[in-house]
């Protein structure tokens, strides 16, 4: 019964290619988050979700592009993937304070 | 700009007793969010404990203690009576006082070894 879901958990892609990384969340938060995570940085915010059909800039958006289709699902979207975006990303949903974050995508760009 | 800075990047302590993971932040806003998270070897991502600015008293949950030295823009995580099951890497997070954004910033984390 986890709130947060991600998919796929792991991945593979090539230099150029089109990845797409699926988030799905339960709790009915109005807020979703995408967030890469690398040693020595912590998790840095790459886009961000008001509701469905709202996207936002976070911290580090450059590569990336997200979508919220509906209130339960927001994507991120590396159209021409590069070995620097190699990392682990983590989904997120939240309230007015509190994220809550699905289990991670490894992602791997060769 | 928002900052948050943790120092220590690994500790070691004996099971049984009491550590201190020390988090200082940096924000212009008068009102914001403080938040301690555990990662687990797994890669888990867990909240534990927040500490509301506008709160003087330090927050508590289980085992987990906040010490809030607000003029030292500090928020120190305690934990008392550790397990080895409280190995874990742990960040020091802070949201300003923005309620439509939600908007995470997040330490380096620490990574916490408990030794039987």
């Amino acid at each position: 019964e986890a709130a947060v879901t991600q998919s796929p958990r792991n991945k593979v892609a090539v230099t150029g290619g089109k990845v797409t990384l699926s988030c799905n969340q339960t709790n009915n938060h109005n807020n979703m988050y995408w967030y890469r995570q690398d040693t020595g940085h912590g998790l840095r915010l790459i886009h961000y979700s008001y509701g469905a059909g709202s996207t936002e800039k976070g911290d580090i958006p450059d590569g990336y592009k997200a979508s919220r289709p509906s209130q339960e699902n927001f994507s991120l979207i590396l159209e021409l993937a590069t070995p620097s975006q190699t990392s682990v990303y983590f989904c997120a949903s939240g309230d007015a304070v509190e994220q809550y974050f699905g289990p991670g995508t490894r992602l791997t760009v060769l | 700009a928002q900052k948050v800075t943790q120092t220590q990047t690994s500790i070691s302590v004996m099971e049984k007793t009491t550590v201190t993971m020390d988090c200082v932040y940096e924000t212009q806003d008068s009102s914001y969010f403080l938040f301690w998270y555990k990662q687990t070897a797994s890669g888990e991502i867990v909240f534990l404990i927040r500490q509301d600015s506008y709160k003087k008293e330090n927050a508590t949950v289980g085992h987990y203690s906040l010490n809030f030295q607000k003029p030292k823009s500090s928020i120190g995580l305690i934990i008392t009576a550790t397990q080895i099951e409280d190995s874990a890497v742990y960040f020091c997070a802070m949201r300003e006082g923005n309620y439509n954004q939600g908007k995470l910033i997040f330490g380096q984390g620490t990574k916490l070894s408990i030794k039987p």
